[in-house]
């Protein structure tokens, strides 16, 4: 299994830029890197996603260095509206290998 | 687009009861996921289908659990009989599919079932 280690938790004011780490060790060639935001009483929501390197979209960026043991969720200029509950998925969705696994989650505290 | 579509929203049963959950996926999506998550967890994947095969059921706890995709499409989870470490959120999730590329890995999930065993 991907077993995937995340901080419990973190802090950050308005404005600022956030780095959430994700270290996957065992993570396999199959595997591909997801991360899920949850709010309370909802289910997750799709995020950003990648195999290698960097990634971007309209609401984040994906760093993942070459031995891919770990990625970085970096958020851009957090709003109150992002607190919330960040989830890294490790896995390979086709089941040959590493099973999709949730970590325990980081718990994202935005403060005005 | 419609969304993921979960019945109930809430059940209370006591232990030894069973129960049942519904699951209608978006539309086209060949991947069907059922997770539970219990409270302060990540969600954990029991089962996940390919159109009417399953793909991975390795943490499905199969003495007590079952789970079947109709024509691949609807899912039903039943849990027979529960005990009280099933209190969870049941989530249901779709995807395209693994054969349409990355676009076939982001999962849509629903809104989840809570349900209370006492």
């Amino acid at each position: 299994l991907a077993k995937t280690t995340q901080p419990i938790s973190m802090d950050s004011y308005e404005g600022q830029e956030v780095n959430i780490t994700c270290s996957h060790n065992n993570i396999a060639t199959n595997d591909y890197i997801t991360w899920y935001q949850q709010f309370p009483s909802q289910g997750p929501r799709f995020i950003i996603q990648g195999y290698k390197t960097k990634v971007t979209n309209e609401v984040a960026s994906l760093f993942i260095p070459a031995d891919r043991k770990s990625s970085t969720l970096s958020l851009p200029r957090v709003s109150l509206s992002d607190t919330a509950v960040y989830y890294c998925l490790v896995g390979d969705h086709g089941g040959a290998t590493n099973k999709l696994i949730f970590g325990t989650g980081t718990l994202l505290a935005v403060q005005p | 687009e419609a969304g993921v579509a979960q019945s109930p929203r809430y059940k209370i049963i006591e232990k030894r009861q069973s129960v049942a959950f519904w699951c209608n996926p978006i539309s086209g999506h060949a991947t069907l996921y059922w997770y539970q998550q219990i409270l302060g967890q990540g969600p954990k994947l029991l089962i996940q289908f390919q159109n009417n095969g399953v793909v991975d059921d390795s943490q499905l706890p199969k003495d007590r659990f079952s789970a079947e995709r109709l024509k691949g499409v609807d899912s039903t989870l039943k849990i027979q009989p529960a005990k009280l470490e099933d209190s969870a959120v049941y989530l249901c999730a779709s995807s395209l599919g693994r054969d349409r590329g990355l676009l076939g890995y982001e999962q849509y999930f629903g809104p989840g079932t809570r349900l209370t065993v006492t």
